[in-house]
């Protein structure tokens, strides 16, 4: 399968746990998102790297969460000290270049009790 | 927050009925796609416009770029059960933006 694959698919913390999860994006695809979607909604925009360059970040990534993307392949996103507000499904997409279609993975389903 | 707005909400029909969509914005995008979710998946890419008045199929699914590049509508003719799921439309410009989708449901 050479679509963007995310691990875990599920995942179920307490309040208060740091939690950690990656993105593999399509695999000559340049840029690599994430994006938080809740129940209802549509995805949210949290940040994006071109290459291994983290170049925007909404206003919706506070202090607690932090991206890499190191060698400018896979991705990981952890967020520290989670809090209820924080459950949600995370997605990640990837794209040749800007402006390019982004292609989603299956997500991660974070549940924080 | 979202910056589209999709509508309906949420549709039931009955299987072999058309079914249309749309979402529009305050914004010019220079994209519009749509994508099809199912639940505890990915968005799946559906259609993508990239110029105003394209309009584009791809199999049972139609959709259109509005002229004035701030809607677009999407088209499902003849539903099945298979397309039951949430569509989601999305506007690009530098960054993509979804509306808050349409929930469809198909009676057999």
């Amino acid at each position: 399968d050479t679509g963007v694959s995310q691990d875990p698919r599920h995942k179920i913390t307490k309040r208060g746990q740091n939690v950690t999860f990656r993105c593999d994006p399509i695999s000559e695809h340049n840029r690599l998102y994430w994006y938080r979607q809740t129940l209802g909604q549509g995805p949210e925009f949290l940040t994006y790297f071109q290459n291994e360059a983290q170049l925007e970040k909404s206003r919706l990534l506070s202090d607690r969460f932090s991206a890499e993307r190191p060698k400018g392949s896979f991705s990981t996103l952890e967020i520290q000290r989670t809090e209820q507000g924080d459950s949600a499904m995370y997605l990640c997409a990837s794209s040749y270049q800007r402006g390019d279609t982004q292609y989603f993975g299956p997500g991660t389903r974070l549940t924080v009790l | 927050g979202q910056q589209l707005n999709q509508s309906p909400q949420s549709m039931f029909i009955q299987e072999g009925e058309d079914v249309s969509m749309n979402c529009t914005s305050s914004s010019i995008f220079n994209t519009w796609l749509w994508y099809k979710q199912d639940p505890g998946e990915g968005p799946v890419l559906l259609i993508a416009l990239y110029k105003a008045g394209e309009l584009t199929s791809n199999g049972r699914l139609t959709a259109q770029f509005g002229i004035t590049r701030k809607d677009s509508f999407l088209n499902i003719s003849a539903s099945i059960p298979s397309d039951v799921g949430i569509y989601f439309c999305a506007g690009r410009d530098n960054d993509m933006r979804f509306g808050a989708g349409t929930r469809l449901t198909v009676k057999p």
